[in-house]
């Protein structure tokens, strides 16, 4: 069974440039989630999809973040303009359900670096 | 507000000890808590579940225990060896109107000499 997939790997851009990722969930997992991880720290909860709604996007920063989960399938974390506070990982993970007994699966992340 | 707080931040021990990592949480309101491991460059790998009915778990040289009022939880390592060097992140899910929702420790970064 294929894992969640992410792209790009890695990424360097220069502040105020536009930057997407995508995200591939395992098949048939209904539920996604995008975390920020910065090094030395446990990832944070941007966003949090089940199937196309996003249920939770209490942490995502809209001023210059974006997200979508166009069929409840593939999705894409966008930001515009990016700021140098914002080099770190970003994590994608899915899961079949939101329930007490749910495992995430997370993807190898996608590295940004803002310079 | 749930925190989640790892120690130690980092351990190195030599082949074949075992070892103990500890996780506190300030709310026992939690759904579950998971151990999770983070190789170098990749994402994160569920170790062990532990939903908030339950004392334990286990998986081959690895129990986790969960002691929901005093807000702690442990990972016992058993003979531990060089492939388990890796960061170790303790996470409690929150109950309520946030299901689903992840709040993760620093970690602690495992070293295991040869």
């Amino acid at each position: 069974e294929a894992g969640v997939v992410q792209s790009p790997r890695y990424k360097i851009i220069e502040k105020k440039q536009p930057v997407a990722f995508w995200c591939n969930p395992i098949s048939g997992h209904n539920t996604l989630y995008w975390y920020l991880q910065n090094l030395g720290q446990g990832p944070e909860l941007l966003i949090r999809y089940e199937n196309e709604e996003a249920v939770d996007d209490s942490q995502l920063p809209k001023d210059r973040f974006s997200a979508e989960r166009l069929k409840g399938v593939d999705s894409t974390l966008k930001i515009q303009p990016a700021e140098l506070g914002d080099s770190a990982v970003y994590l994608c993970a899915s899961s079949t359900r939101a329930g007490e007994g749910e495992t995430q699966y997370f993807g190898p992340g996608t590295r940004l670096l803002v310079l | 507000k749930q925190e989640v707080t790892q120690i130690p931040a980092a351990l190195s021990v030599p082949e074949g000890e075992n070892l103990v990592l500890n996780c506190s949480f300030t709310d026992s309101a939690i759904y579950n808590l998971q151990w999770f491991r983070q190789d170098p460059g990749k994402g994160l790998t569920s170790l062990l579940l532990i939903q908030s009915s339950q004392r334990e778990q286990t998986s081959g040289r690895l129990n986790a225990s969960l002691d929901k009022s005093s807000g702690r939880s442990t990972l016992y390592i058993a003979a531990s060896q060089p492939g388990d060097s890796a960061t170790y992140l303790c996470a409690v899910r929150l109950d309520g109107g946030s299901q689903g929702n992840l709040i993760f420790g620093k970690g602690t970064k495992l070293s295991v000499k040869p």
